[in-house]
């Protein structure tokens, strides 16, 4: 099965800083995508970022961008010019693209960013 | 785009009671998956559907829990009886082929069950 760890419970930012949370997988898997998602205190989940396993390019988005290291199972979130807006616990989320467990997503336990003004 | 579709929003109800959720997904999605949100689980996966046909419902907690979709732009997830501990948020998300496409969640229904 596979596990996705968030090791930040939480994590602060002075606004207009940069800020980079944690993540790291277990999978037996060559084919998946990874996902960041945001959910405000609205508990709106909404989606930051997606990650291709198989793209060797780390995905950006803006302000958001990832560093994807798959050998090591690592996949961190980096927020440039942290904005308030950003405020939101950021979860991490794992779809395997194959086997038993094809079209699950399964979600670190997440991470509370607050930024500060 | 009028994105992933639920109701109620919130949802307070008596032990006993049943209790139905709705969802509708995104026009053209064919896949539905239904998630449980509590302080002590985080998320958890209850239950999806691909083209209508529930594919794994392992996650469903127990029999007291039954999911449907009778078509492609309806699905809903009844607690009957319900229990104060499946007080939780309950989301419904979609996406466009199982597994290979983003899930896009609605806003959840926040039920709490006295």
């Amino acid at each position: 099965a596979q596990t996705v760890t968030q090791s930040q419970p939480e994590m602060s930012v002075q606004e207009a800083e940069t800020v980079t949370l944690s993540c790291t997988y277990d999978t037996s898997e060559n084919n998946y995508y990874l996902f960041w998602y945001k959910q405000p205190p609205s508990r709106q989940m909404i989606l930051v970022i997606r990650q291709e396993a198989y793209k060797q390019q780390n995905a950006t988005e803006n302000r958001f961008s990832v560093n994807f290291q798959k050998a090591a199972k690592s996949f961190s979130l980096k927020i440039s010019d942290s904005q308030l807006g950003d405020t939101a616990m950021y979860f991490c989320a794992f779809n395997n693209a194959g086997g038993t467990s094809y079209g699950k997503l399964t979600f670190g336990q997440g991470t509370i960013l607050t930024v500060h003004p | 785009d009028a994105g992933v579709i639920q109701s109620p929003r919130h949802e307070v109800t008596e032990m006993g009671q049943e209790v139905t959720l709705r969802c509708k997904p995104i026009s053209g999605h064919n896949s539905l998956f239904w998630y449980r949100q509590t302080m002590m689980r985080g998320l958890e996966l209850l239950i999806y559907f691909n083209n209508n046909v529930p594919i794994d419902d392992s996650g469903m907690p127990e029999d007291r829990f039954s999911a449907k979709m009778p078509n492609a732009s309806f699905s809903t997830l009844k607690i009957q009886p319900s229990e104060p501990r499946d007080s939780a948020v309950y989301f419904c998300a979609s996406s466009s082929r199982q597994g290979q496409e983003t899930q896009y969640f609605g806003p959840g229904t926040r039920l709490l069950v006295l």
